[in-house]
């Protein structure tokens, strides 16, 4: 089957630190990637997508200086929160993707991210 | 955006009864995504509906979409307690298929 481990699954972090967020698809080759923070209303933001031979996409309001995301090969993607502070806290999932038949996305667990 | 306001909503109810979600969407989309999160979870897709289908089933769910009013509902039938989550629909970008973007989700709790 297809299975995403995402780690940390929590992590604090002082205010203006930054912190660093894996994504592995086990099973599966991901071609796309999908990075989305999740509010405690349970409110999704879509930050960026990175699909294979294509340059990551950032959503408004997100940046690269801000969120740099790697994807080096098709099975493992990162995420850094760089400075982070309070206006970052949330739920950080990555949606990997298996390519452009399947629509599914799968979900790890997430990583939490408290600022301190 | 990309979603109506009304789709933000919390529904209780008795195990055994049965129980309809509802989306709207403002832009066009290819294929309209169910998927549940449970607690302390990711969420994971339950259904997935294209644009020219009217109706989906799978086991006790059942997902309708009317593209001429760009809503969507998931129904679930015999409700159990174990599928207390929330259910989020979500739509691609239409031009970028890629791209999946989330509604606001509907909290379902069913009590026992």
């Amino acid at each position: 089957g297809a299975l995403v481990y995402q780690y940390p699954r929590r992590t604090i972090c002082k205010s203006g630190t930054s912190m660093r967020m894996e994504c592995q698809a086990v099973g599966f080759q991901a071609t796309s990637v999908a990075w989305y923070r999740q509010s405690p209303q349970k409110t999704f933001e879509l930050i960026a997508l990175s699909t294979v031979n294509s340059a990551i996409k950032y959503e408004q309001n997100f940046t690269q200086e801000k969120f740099p995301i790697s994807h080096p090969n098709l099975s493992f993607s990162s995420m850094t929160v760089l400075n982070a502070y309070l206006e970052d806290r949330g739920l950080y999932l990555c949606g990997a993707r298996r390519d452009r038949v399947d629509e599914r996305l799968f979900f790890g667990h997430g990583t939490k991210l408290s600022v301190l | 955006s990309q979603w109506g306001e009304e789709n933000l909503q919390a529904l209780s109810i008795q195990e055994g009864e049965d129980v309809t979600m509802n989306c709207s969407y403002k832009t066009y989309t290819t294929v309209v995504q169910w998927y549940r999160q449970k607690s302390g979870k990711g969420p994971a897709q339950l259904i997935l509906i294209r644009s020219n289908e009217r109706e989906k089933r799978s086991g006790r769910l059942r997902a309708t979409l009317d593209t001429s009013s760009q809503s969507s509902s998931l129904s679930i039938t015999g409700t159990l307690a174990t599928d207390t989550a929330v259910y989020f629909c979500a739509t691609d970008a239409g031009t970028n298929a890629y791209k999946v973007i989330f509604g606001k989700g509907t909290h379902l709790h069913v009590l026992p």
